[in-house]
């Protein structure tokens, strides 16, 4: 199976400031990577498809970055509404798997 | 607008059975791949089970495989998951989620708990 390891599994930012999240695969999975979001209470929302990829309506302060097996989800200016928690998810192969998740709070 | 609503969680005990049940609206349900995604309580996302537009095709990870099946009926724009023998470590809040190799419309989730 593909690990997905993801870091950091918590992080506490300041309003405007910019956020990064990485995701480390076990092995070679391309540009099959999304990243999703879930608030608080919420279902997941897929923010990041192909590993760069916008899904539909979010805004573009999200962005998805890879180098090598390591993929990144930055946050150019973090605002209140992102606070909450964000998983990775490989698309290469079965079993898909997801990172641990990080847990985004504010400063 | 895309709608995913699932039903049929509950409290079950150890070994015995559940069925859960996802209604889809917003999309034509039978062009799509279905996933079912569990989640612990305060614990991360796994992926359970996905099934092929026609339903002749069901994928599982080993944690669930002989334990759960995944089925649908595209007449009624309905997914299903019937989970047997389950465990507590089954117990999780139960999504189920349009997909297209990600997972791009989830349901709001259905929880389930496993214990005596």
């Amino acid at each position: 199976d593909i690990q997905m390891t993801q870091s950091p599994a918590s992080l506490s930012a300041s309003l405007e400031e910019i956020v990064t999240i990485t995701c480390q695969a076990s092995q070679d999975i391309g540009n099959w990577l999304a990243w999703y979001q879930q608030k608080p209470g919420k279902s997941p929302q897929l923010l990041i498809y192909d590993a760069t990829s916008l899904a539909d309506g979010v805004p573009s302060r999200f962005s998805g970055s890879r180098s090598g097996t390591q993929y990144s989800l930055k946050i150019s200016r973090l605002q209140v509404e992102d606070i909450g928690s964000y998983y990775c998810q490989q698309a290469h192969s079965n079993p898909w798997t997801f990172g641990g998740g990080t847990k985004l709070e504010l400063k | 607008e895309v709608q995913l609503v699932e039903s049929g969680g509950g409290l079950v005990q150890p070994g015995r059975s559940l069925k859960l049940s996802c209604a889809a609206s917003g999309f034509t349900f039978s062009n799509y791949y279905m996933a079912w995604v569990r989640q612990a309580p305060k614990k991360g996302l796994e992926w359970v089970a996905t099934i092929s537009t026609s339903g002749s095709r069901t994928y599982y990870p080993d944690s669930v495989k002989g334990r759960f099946t995944i089925s649908r009926d595209n007449a009624k724009s309905s997914l299903y998951l019937q989970m047997n023998s389950l465990k507590s470590e089954d117990t999780a809040t139960y999504y189920c989620a349009r997909t297209t190799y990600y997972f791009d419309y989830w349901g709001q989730g259905v929880m389930v708990t496993v214990s005596s």
